[in-house]
């Protein structure tokens, strides 16, 4: 266990809809990164915040927003949703100055 | 633009063998080279990783070997075991305000040992 959570554990939608995934880093962890996984594109960072700031941004779609709230929890919002968004969506969180990102168990999105 | 190219894209593996997976990079502000390890339904852990300047990092029975002029890196898992089995994954950060949690990942190689 890695101490990072994920919720919902699986998430099925219709294309168009909106959905909201949820993380909790490790305890203490102020950065929070997350990651869509798929079969042709691979691990693909989208988006890293710190301590309730973005910091650095990936290959993410103008769709899909985060944000990461007082308490370090973090949500990753896909809105407009397209079948090609099917995907693993991983959250990982760290450490300030540590070098060992932490993954949680994803979130595995359907969208038909 | 991939910026991380890691082959083979499958490995066979007889138990007790030596189990090699490498990797290549294209941005030279690249400054920590982890591997991680994924087994179904799981998310990526951290293995082993290394900073360019050292060109070898052993940990038990796994093993990177770094190249910086040639721009590759390489993982050995050593006595190889059916527990090995799983998608292997190569990844690139740049130092970034000193959390390197935002990695450029290789496409994965998915591993399997045979008993």
């Amino acid at each position: 266990d890695s101490g990072v959570t994920q919720t919902p554990k699986h998430l099925i939608t219709a294309t168009g809809q909106r959905v909201t995934l949820r993380c909790s880093p490790r305890s203490g962890d102020l950065s929070v990164y997350w990651y869509q996984q798929s079969l042709d594109q691979g691990l693909q960072f989208l988006i890293q915040y710190y301590n309730g700031e973005e910091r650095a941004k990936g290959n993410i779609l103008e769709r899909f927003s985060a944000q990461q709230f007082p308490d370090l929890h973090s949500e990753l919002n896909l809105s407009s949703l397209e079948l090609g968004d099917s995907a693993l969506y991983f959250c990982a969180s760290s450490a300030i100055g540590s070098t060992e990102a932490f993954f949680g168990q994803g979130t595995r999105l359907t969208v038909v | 633009q991939q910026q991380v190219k890691q082959s083979p894209q499958s490995l066979i593996v007889q138990k007790g063998g030596i189990s090699i997976i490498n990797c290549a990079y294209e941005n030279t502000a690249f400054d920590y080279f982890p591997w991680y390890q994924q087994f179904p339904g799981k998310g990526p852990a951290l293995l082993i990783a290394i900073r360019p300047d050292v060109s070898e990092k052993k940990e038990g029975r796994f093993t990177i070997s770094f190249n910086k002029s040639a721009k590759q890196f390489s993982l050995h898992i050593m006595d190889s075991q059916p527990g090995d089995s799983a998608t292997y994954f190569c990844a690139a950060s740049p130092n970034y305000g000193g959390s390197q949690g935002n990695l450029i990942f290789g496409k994965g190689t998915k591993l399997s040992v045979k008993p």
